[in-house]
Protein backbone atom coordinates (compact mmCIF):
# COMPACT_ATOMS: atom_id res chain seq x y z
CA UNK A 1 0.00 0.00 0.00
CA UNK A 2 0.69 3.73 0.30
CA UNK A 3 1.12 5.61 3.07
CA UNK A 4 2.75 9.33 3.83
CA UNK A 5 2.85 10.39 7.58
CA UNK A 6 3.41 14.23 8.29
CA UNK A 7 2.67 16.08 11.30
CA UNK A 8 -0.64 17.63 11.29
CA UNK A 9 0.06 21.24 12.99
CA UNK A 10 3.58 23.36 13.66
CA UNK A 11 3.85 26.69 15.53
CA UNK A 12 7.06 28.52 15.44
CA UNK A 13 7.87 32.40 15.85
CA UNK A 14 8.95 34.73 13.28
CA UNK A 15 12.64 34.34 12.30
CA UNK A 16 13.45 31.24 13.60
CA UNK A 17 13.98 27.31 11.64
CA UNK A 18 11.48 24.74 11.70
CA UNK A 19 11.53 21.36 10.47
CA UNK A 20 8.84 19.75 9.07
CA UNK A 21 9.32 15.64 8.70
CA UNK A 22 7.63 13.61 6.10
CA UNK A 23 7.60 9.71 6.13
CA UNK A 24 6.81 7.59 3.01
CA UNK A 25 5.87 4.10 2.05
CA UNK A 26 4.87 3.35 -1.69
CA UNK A 27 5.09 0.29 -3.51
CA UNK A 28 7.82 2.20 -5.75
CA UNK A 29 9.81 5.56 -5.77
CA UNK A 30 10.28 8.42 -8.52
CA UNK A 31 11.06 11.02 -6.27
CA UNK A 32 9.91 13.30 -3.10
CA UNK A 33 8.14 16.39 -3.31
CA UNK A 34 6.98 19.43 -1.41
CA UNK A 35 4.26 21.90 -1.97
CA UNK A 36 3.06 25.13 -0.27
CA UNK A 37 -0.72 25.35 0.32
CA UNK A 38 -2.28 28.74 1.56
CA UNK A 39 -5.59 28.84 3.10
CA UNK A 40 -8.03 28.65 0.19
CA UNK A 41 -5.76 28.35 -2.66
CA UNK A 42 -4.05 26.05 -5.36
CA UNK A 43 -0.98 24.05 -3.83
CA UNK A 44 2.49 25.29 -5.08
CA UNK A 45 5.92 23.56 -5.87
CA UNK A 46 8.56 23.93 -3.78
CA UNK A 47 11.18 21.22 -3.89
CA UNK A 48 11.90 17.71 -5.58
CA UNK A 49 14.17 15.09 -4.37
CA UNK A 50 15.23 12.06 -6.34
CA UNK A 51 18.58 11.11 -5.10
CA UNK A 52 19.80 10.95 -0.83
CA UNK A 53 20.94 14.45 0.10
CA UNK A 54 19.86 18.16 0.78
CA UNK A 55 18.72 20.43 -1.80
CA UNK A 56 18.84 23.96 -1.20
CA UNK A 57 16.63 27.03 -2.52
CA UNK A 58 17.13 29.85 -0.65
CA UNK A 59 15.11 29.81 2.29
CA UNK A 60 14.18 26.43 2.16
CA UNK A 61 15.80 23.24 2.05
CA UNK A 62 14.46 19.52 1.53
CA UNK A 63 16.48 16.28 2.63
CA UNK A 64 15.60 12.72 1.84
CA UNK A 65 16.41 9.68 3.16
CA UNK A 66 15.86 6.68 0.16
CA UNK A 67 16.77 3.98 2.67
CA UNK A 68 14.64 5.07 5.36
CA UNK A 69 11.74 6.46 3.52
CA UNK A 70 12.24 9.97 5.19
CA UNK A 71 12.12 13.30 4.24
CA UNK A 72 12.18 16.82 6.08
CA UNK A 73 11.71 20.54 4.72
CA UNK A 74 14.00 23.05 6.70
CA UNK A 75 12.42 26.79 6.83
CA UNK A 76 14.50 28.76 7.87
CA UNK A 77 14.56 32.70 9.13
CA UNK A 78 10.30 32.26 9.36
CA UNK A 79 8.40 35.08 7.91
CA UNK A 80 4.41 35.36 8.87
CA UNK A 81 4.09 34.88 5.20
CA UNK A 82 5.21 31.13 5.61
CA UNK A 83 1.88 30.57 7.70
CA UNK A 84 0.67 27.96 5.26
CA UNK A 85 -0.19 24.00 5.12
CA UNK A 86 3.02 22.39 3.65
CA UNK A 87 2.44 18.95 1.78
CA UNK A 88 4.87 16.22 1.33
CA UNK A 89 3.99 13.64 -1.41
CA UNK A 90 5.52 10.64 -2.99
CA UNK A 91 4.96 9.66 -7.33
CA UNK A 92 5.60 6.02 -6.82
CA UNK A 93 5.75 5.44 -10.29
CA UNK A 94 4.73 7.47 -13.64
CA UNK A 95 2.20 10.15 -12.87
CA UNK A 96 0.54 8.83 -10.06
CA UNK A 97 0.93 10.41 -7.08
CA UNK A 98 0.63 9.94 -3.25
CA UNK A 99 0.12 13.50 -0.98
CA UNK A 100 0.79 12.81 3.01
CA UNK A 101 -1.74 15.06 4.82
CA UNK A 102 -0.29 17.83 4.83
CA UNK A 103 1.68 20.04 8.25
CA UNK A 104 -0.35 23.66 9.21
CA UNK A 105 2.11 25.70 10.12
CA UNK A 106 1.44 29.05 12.33
CA UNK A 107 4.00 31.84 12.13
CA UNK A 108 3.85 33.58 15.29
CA UNK A 109 5.14 37.25 15.80
CA UNK B 1 0.64 33.96 -18.63
CA UNK B 2 0.99 30.64 -18.26
CA UNK B 3 -1.63 28.73 -16.11
CA UNK B 4 -4.23 26.03 -15.57
CA UNK B 5 -7.77 27.33 -15.45
CA UNK B 6 -11.16 25.62 -13.77
CA UNK B 7 -14.64 26.04 -14.40
CA UNK B 8 -16.66 26.65 -12.43
CA UNK B 9 -15.14 27.70 -9.13
CA UNK B 10 -17.81 26.66 -7.13
CA UNK B 11 -20.91 24.84 -7.39
CA UNK B 12 -24.16 23.32 -6.14
CA UNK B 13 -26.05 20.65 -6.91
CA UNK B 14 -28.18 17.73 -6.15
CA UNK B 15 -27.70 14.26 -5.76
CA UNK B 16 -27.51 12.79 -9.32
CA UNK B 17 -27.81 15.33 -11.60
CA UNK B 18 -24.72 15.22 -14.15
CA UNK B 19 -22.20 17.62 -14.06
CA UNK B 20 -18.83 18.33 -15.80
CA UNK B 21 -15.98 20.15 -14.37
CA UNK B 22 -13.83 21.96 -17.14
CA UNK B 23 -9.96 21.79 -16.46
CA UNK B 24 -7.79 23.90 -19.52
CA UNK B 25 -3.51 24.12 -19.50
CA UNK B 26 -1.97 26.56 -21.96
CA UNK B 27 1.53 24.53 -21.25
CA UNK B 28 1.46 22.10 -23.79
CA UNK B 29 2.00 20.00 -21.08
CA UNK B 30 1.66 16.03 -22.00
CA UNK B 31 0.24 15.02 -18.17
CA UNK B 32 -2.87 16.15 -16.40
CA UNK B 33 -4.69 15.44 -13.26
CA UNK B 34 -7.88 15.82 -11.03
CA UNK B 35 -7.46 15.64 -7.31
CA UNK B 36 -9.59 15.77 -4.41
CA UNK B 37 -9.20 17.34 -1.16
CA UNK B 38 -10.81 17.30 2.01
CA UNK B 39 -10.06 17.66 5.66
CA UNK B 40 -7.74 15.41 7.61
CA UNK B 41 -7.03 13.51 4.15
CA UNK B 42 -4.89 15.59 1.90
CA UNK B 43 -5.32 15.48 -2.01
CA UNK B 44 -6.13 12.38 -3.38
CA UNK B 45 -6.14 11.80 -7.14
CA UNK B 46 -8.49 10.31 -9.03
CA UNK B 47 -7.41 10.15 -12.69
CA UNK B 48 -4.32 11.08 -14.37
CA UNK B 49 -3.47 11.49 -18.28
CA UNK B 50 -0.07 11.27 -19.86
CA UNK B 51 -1.32 12.08 -23.21
CA UNK B 52 -4.23 12.69 -25.40
CA UNK B 53 -6.14 9.63 -25.30
CA UNK B 54 -4.18 7.81 -22.20
CA UNK B 55 -6.19 8.27 -19.10
CA UNK B 56 -5.29 6.35 -15.59
CA UNK B 57 -7.01 5.85 -12.38
CA UNK B 58 -5.86 7.34 -9.33
CA UNK B 59 -6.64 6.19 -5.83
CA UNK B 60 -10.04 7.44 -5.95
CA UNK B 61 -11.71 6.83 -9.41
CA UNK B 62 -14.89 5.60 -8.21
CA UNK B 63 -17.88 7.56 -9.23
CA UNK B 64 -15.85 10.12 -11.65
CA UNK B 65 -15.22 9.58 -15.01
CA UNK B 66 -12.34 11.63 -17.29
CA UNK B 67 -11.76 12.21 -21.07
CA UNK B 68 -8.27 14.20 -23.09
CA UNK B 69 -9.93 14.00 -26.38
CA UNK B 70 -7.45 17.41 -26.61
CA UNK B 71 -3.99 17.72 -24.85
CA UNK B 72 -5.08 21.22 -23.15
CA UNK B 73 -8.21 19.89 -21.69
CA UNK B 74 -8.91 17.47 -19.34
CA UNK B 75 -13.35 17.36 -17.91
CA UNK B 76 -14.18 15.71 -14.91
CA UNK B 77 -17.09 14.22 -15.21
CA UNK B 78 -19.66 13.15 -12.22
CA UNK B 79 -22.04 10.97 -13.76
CA UNK B 80 -24.43 10.43 -10.86
CA UNK B 81 -23.24 13.00 -7.69
CA UNK B 82 -23.52 11.93 -4.44
CA UNK B 83 -23.04 13.92 -0.97
CA UNK B 84 -19.68 12.22 -0.20
CA UNK B 85 -18.31 13.89 -3.61
CA UNK B 86 -18.93 16.91 -1.81
CA UNK B 87 -15.55 18.42 -1.99
CA UNK B 88 -12.79 21.15 -3.02
CA UNK B 89 -11.26 19.74 -6.01
CA UNK B 90 -7.72 20.16 -8.11
CA UNK B 91 -7.08 19.86 -11.77
CA UNK B 92 -2.89 19.75 -12.36
CA UNK B 93 -0.50 19.61 -15.25
CA UNK B 94 2.98 18.56 -16.05
CA UNK B 95 5.43 18.74 -18.07
CA UNK B 96 7.83 15.69 -18.93
CA UNK B 97 10.33 17.43 -17.12
CA UNK B 98 12.57 15.11 -14.57
CA UNK B 99 11.56 16.95 -11.47
CA UNK B 100 7.79 16.57 -12.81
CA UNK B 101 6.34 19.79 -11.12
CA UNK B 102 2.78 19.88 -11.09
CA UNK B 103 0.87 23.32 -11.73
CA UNK B 104 -2.73 23.70 -10.12
CA UNK B 105 -5.39 25.01 -10.98
CA UNK B 106 -7.51 27.17 -8.38
CA UNK B 107 -9.82 25.08 -7.50
CA UNK B 108 -13.35 23.83 -7.49
CA UNK B 109 -15.24 23.83 -4.48
CA UNK B 110 -18.25 21.33 -5.20
CA UNK B 111 -21.42 20.41 -2.58
CA UNK B 112 -23.45 18.14 -3.33
CA UNK B 113 -26.78 18.48 -1.37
Amino acid sequence: GQNIDQPTEMTATEGAIVQINCTYQTSGFNGLFWYQQHAGEAPTFLSYNVLDGLEEKGRFSSFLSRSKGYSYLLLKELQMKDSASYLCAASPYGQNFVFGPGTRLSVLP
Amino acid sequence: EAQVTQNPRYLITVTGKKLTVTCSQNMNHEYMSWYRQDPGLGLRQIYYSMNVEVTDKGDVPEGYKVSRKEKRNFPLILESPSPNQTSLYFCASTAGTANNEQFFGPGTRLTVL
